[in-house]
């Protein structure tokens, strides 16, 4: 079955430190995103990448850090610099030639402890 | 700066009845339009789409209008069932990368 995986599902990290959360995907989709929810808002996007070695900044990158070096994986690290980790992540990918095709993972919920 | 906005964080419908839910966005640039149902700790469950094309997409229970002059598109549920309780996106894209431009959300509550 074809479809994105996210892992892990939860992932807990202290202060300070670095952490990339992974985002698989055997869909043979060219571009791949990635999303942050809080509480009470919609999904903001952190990176997108259309197409291998090549990715572009969300509204809110700072912080994070992306990856593209195969088709199938798009990982995200959560860097020290980012004031406020904790969060829903999701990941998503989407064929060239379909605007709106997108597949979605099932997320990572990131807790700073 | 929000250019997909949901207004009504949360709306109450009785089972069987018309669930309107709805969305305005600033960037005429848009060109898809998506609805997402959503659960906490999961991914969002595609619905349905439009393109810019179109003023009307239907599947199902689910009709999606746009009206593109005032920068407005609704989702319809008809009949509204319990199973259909969750939080609902709304969601826009525009070229090149077709990023989704998500709103806040509307929690639809469907009463028996």
């Amino acid at each position: 079955d074809g479809g994105i995986t996210q892992s892990p599902k939860y992932l807990f990290r202290k202060e300070g430190q670095n952490v990339t959360l992974s985002c698989e995907q055997n869909l043979n989709h060219d571009a791949m995103y990635w999303y942050r929810q809080d509480p009470g808002q919609g999904l903001r996007l952190i990176y997108y990448s259309q197409i291998v070695n090549d990715f572009q900044k969300g509204d809110i990158a700072e912080g994070y850090s992306v990856s593209r070096e195969k088709k199938e994986s798009f990982p995200l690290t959560v860097t020290s610099a980012q004031k406020n980790p904790t969060a829903f992540y999701l990941c998503a990918s989407r064929p060239r030639q379909a605007a709106a095709g997108y597949t979605f993972g099932s997320g990572t919920r990131l807790t700073v402890v | 700066d929000q250019q997909v906005k949901q207004n009504s964080p949360s709306l109450s419908v009785q089972e069987g009845r018309i669930s309107i839910l709805n969305c305005d966005y600033t960037n005429s640039m848009f060109d898809y339009f998506l609805w997402y149902k959503k659960y906490p700790a999961e991914g969002p469950t595609f619905l349905i789409s439009i393109s810019s094309i179109k003023d009307k997409n239907e599947d199902g229970r689910f009709t999606v209008f746009l009206n593109k002059s005032a920068k407005h598109l609704s989702l319809h549920i008809v009949p509204s069932q319990p199973g259909d309780s969750a939080v609902y996106f709304c969601a826009a894209s525009a070229p090149p990368g077709y990023a989704l431009n998500f709103g806040k959300g509307t929690s639809l509550l469907v009463t028996p």
